[in-house]
């Protein structure tokens, strides 16, 4: 079992361009979720999808958004890049009413210049 | 809201020392407590969680207590080693189909 996966591992993007994260979910999980950690900081909850809809959101602007697949993998989308989204990107997935019991992915290094 | 305290890093301890590192709590409801790890330039990697008030989680020598009278879940370690130096999150998860809520984490320096 690979577990969670993200790729790619490491991004080097400039201000203002667009970017798009993935994450593929552990086997018999169908939901998955996203989380910025910021240098020193620990992760904020970006948004939660399940059955390929947004379920739950966090405080992020609407230049943050994603996508589910019928297979349960996701993308992160992030529009006109600000220096402040360099960050950790985290994806975590569990099963659904299973939260406790969620798995976190080893992140997607983001940094804009 | 619900929202996550820990005790303000760096911690730096020599092997062998005891640790604690502080976590409380505010949250609505009945919120499950998870400690997690974090090594250079990895993710997070459960270390124990506790579903209910009074349960104690442990993993690898480190225990954590869910008090619900002081809305705490304080990670303990009897002996540490210079492999546990990482940052460790406390966090909570409250409900159905919520989010975690983390604290800041906490840096430990394990000296040998």
């Amino acid at each position: 079992d690979a577990g969670v996966t993200q790729s790619p591992t490491h991004l080097i993007k400039t201000r203002g361009q667009q970017v798009t994260l993935r994450c593929s979910p552990k086997s018999g999980h169908d939901t998955v979720s996203w989380y910025q950690q910021a240098l020193g900081q620990g992760p904020q909850f970006i948004f939660q999808y399940y059955e390929e809809e947004e379920r739950q959101r966090g405080n992020f602007p609407d230049r943050f958004s994603g996508h589910q697949f019928p297979n349960y993998s996701s993308e992160l989308n992030v529009n006109a890049l600000l220096l402040g989204d360099s960050a950790l990107y985290l994806c975590a997935s569990s099963s659904r009413g299973q939260d406790t019991e969620a798995f976190f992915g080893q992140g997607t290094r983001l940094t804009v210049v | 809201g619900n929202s996550v305290t820990q005790m303000e890093g760096p911690v730096t301890l020599s092997e062998e020392a005891f640790l604690t590192i502080n976590c409380t709590y505010t949250a609505t409801g009945y919120p499950s407590l998870f400690w997690y790890v974090q090594y250079p330039g990895e993710g997070l990697q459960l270390l124990l969680k506790a579903t209910k008030a009074d349960d104690k989680g442990s993993n690898k020598g480190f225990e954590a207590t869910y008090r619900k009278e002081t809305t705490s879940f304080h990670l303990e370690k009897g002996s540490v080693q210079v492999s546990d130096s990482a940052v460790y999150f406390c966090a909570l998860i409250n409900n159905y189909g919520q989010n975690f809520v983390f604290g800041p984490g906490t840096r430990l320096s394990v000296l040998p």
